[in-house]
């Protein structure tokens, strides 16, 4: 089925632990984003790519850091996790300003 | 820098109601605004695109409206029923070349049977 796939689902994590957070998608899309969701706010933000090779920072990317070897394939990495970053984290895909597919979301707890 | 605001926070309506869920936004010069809906514990799933040049989008009992030179845009939902119970959320991409999304902290809607 076309679409986003996050990897893994749920994850609890320890204070300085990391963890590598995995996006795919198969529809060729250029645009990948990676989101964070908090309770009773919006979606923020954290790391976005343009193409293959290319990341930039969003609005809350410190923490975090990304890579996209591959044009399917947008990595989100946590390299000392902290509690401020538990969150539901969530990987979106789009045409060129249209037909955002977003993934059902990885849910993070850091203790 | 763009800010998206939604009001109300949270609504609850009977079934059957027609209802108005509001969108506004401080940077007019945007791409697009999107309306998502989101179930609990569920990812976004998409519900209507208004282009910057357009005015309004309709799906089925929906409809949603953009002023860009206000800055709003609204969704309206039309004979409401339980199954629309969730969040609803409004983004928007600026004309930079990163069409990534600023979105709202959506509205929480509750229709009761």
């Amino acid at each position: 089925n076309a679409g986003v796939t996050q990897t893994p689902k749920f994850r609890v994590l320890k204070t300085g632990q990391s963890m590598t957070l995995l996006c795919a998608q198969d529809m060729n899309h250029e645009y990948m984003y990676w989101y964070r969701q908090d309770p009773g706010m919006g979606l923020r933000l954290i790391h976005y790519s343009v193409g293959e090779g290319t990341t930039a920072k969003g609005e809350v990317p410190d923490g975090y850091n990304v890579s996209r070897l591959k044009k399917q394939n947008f990595l989100l990495g946590l390299e000392s996790a902290a509690p401020s970053q538990t969150s539901v984290y969530f990987c979106a895909s789009s045409l060129q300003g249209g037909g955002y597919t977003f993934g059902s979301g990885t849910r993070l707890t850091v203790v | 820098k763009q800010e998206v605001t939604q009001i109300p926070a949270a609504l609850s309506v009977p079934e059957g109601e027609n209802l108005v869920l509001n969108c506004s936004f401080t940077d007019s010069a945007i791409y697009n605004l999107q309306w998502f809906r989101q179930d609990p514990g569920k990812g976004l799933t998409s519900l209507l695109l208004i282009q910057s040049s357009q005015r309004e989008q309709t799906s089925g009992r929906l409809n949603a409206s953009l002023d860009k030179s206000s800055g709003r845009s609204t969704l309206y939902i039309a004979a409401s029923q339980p199954g629309d119970s969730a969040t609803y959320l409004c983004a928007v991409s600026g004309v930079d070349s990163s069409y990534k999304l600023i979105f709202g902290s959506g509205t929480r809607l509750l229709v009761r049977p």
